[in-house]
């Protein structure tokens, strides 16, 4: 069954570093999205992204934030100076259309990003 | 704006129980409703959903029944197994736009 993956699963950074977490949708899917989950709060919408651009954000998506697709398979979540807030699992997803109902999100497993 | 609310967790149960996990609403117009498992060390997967009031979502013994009167959308399962054990979140998308608003999940531990 295809899969969405996400590289690294864990990574540790000192804070105010740049970190890109990375990403390979589905190759037939033509929406992506990022979500975060703080550890004991809920999953988090932060960006929705589809024909090379932004489609929806949320208030959490703000300039230290962006995303990109730089060669048609990766999808990259870059966070520019990190703060300790920053600190939570980023799940990756992916789907055929921007509206889940019919054919479902596709989750990856997720990265646990370490800000210290 | 949209929210989800589950129940407190975590549960326990152990094998062949019946499973309840509450879950309900707050959104305008017709949202859909869905349900995801995360099993250890792996990502959100899909277990069931359903786009209209009345609309029942099922899948691997699982149940859910879109109560619009209710603005609740509860998971049920008749026979819970080992297997089960994971963290339950329900979620909703609303009519405009494509993002999940998600609960606050619920961790399923199931004793043989």
């Amino acid at each position: 069954e295809p899969e969405v993956t996400q590289t690294p699963s864990h990574q540790v950074t000192q804070m105010g570093q740049e970190v890109i977490l990375r990403c390979v949708p589905i190759s037939n899917h033509l929406y992506f999205y990022w979500y975060r989950q703080i550890l004991g709060q809920k999953v988090e919408f932060l960006v929705s992204f589809y024909n090379n651009e932004i489609s929806e954000k949320s208030e959490i998506f703000d300039d230290q934030f962006s995303v990109e697709r730089p060669d048609g398979s990766n999808f990259t979540l870059k966070i520019r100076s990190t703060k300790l807030e920053d600190s939570a699992m980023y799940f990756c997803a992916s789907s055929e259309e921007g509206g889940q109902a019919l054919y479902g999100y596709t989750f990856g497993s997720g990265t646990r990003l370490t800000v210290v | 704006g949209n929210s989800v609310t589950q129940m407190e967790g975590p549960v326990t149960l152990s094998e062949e129980a019946f499973l309840t996990i509450n879950c309900t609403y707050t959104a305008t117009g017709y949202p859909s409703l869905f349900w995801y498992v995360q099993y250890p060390g792996e990502g959100l997967q899909l277990l069931l959903k359903a786009t209209k009031a009345d609309d029942k979502g099922s899948n691997k013994g699982f149940e859910a029944t879109y109560r619009k009167e209710t603005t609740s959308f509860h998971l049920e399962k008749g026979s819970v197994q080992v297997s089960d054990s994971a963290v339950y979140f329900c979620a909703l998308m609303g009519t405009s736009g494509s993002r999940l608003t998600f609960g606050e999940g619920t961790q399923l531990t199931v004793n043989p």
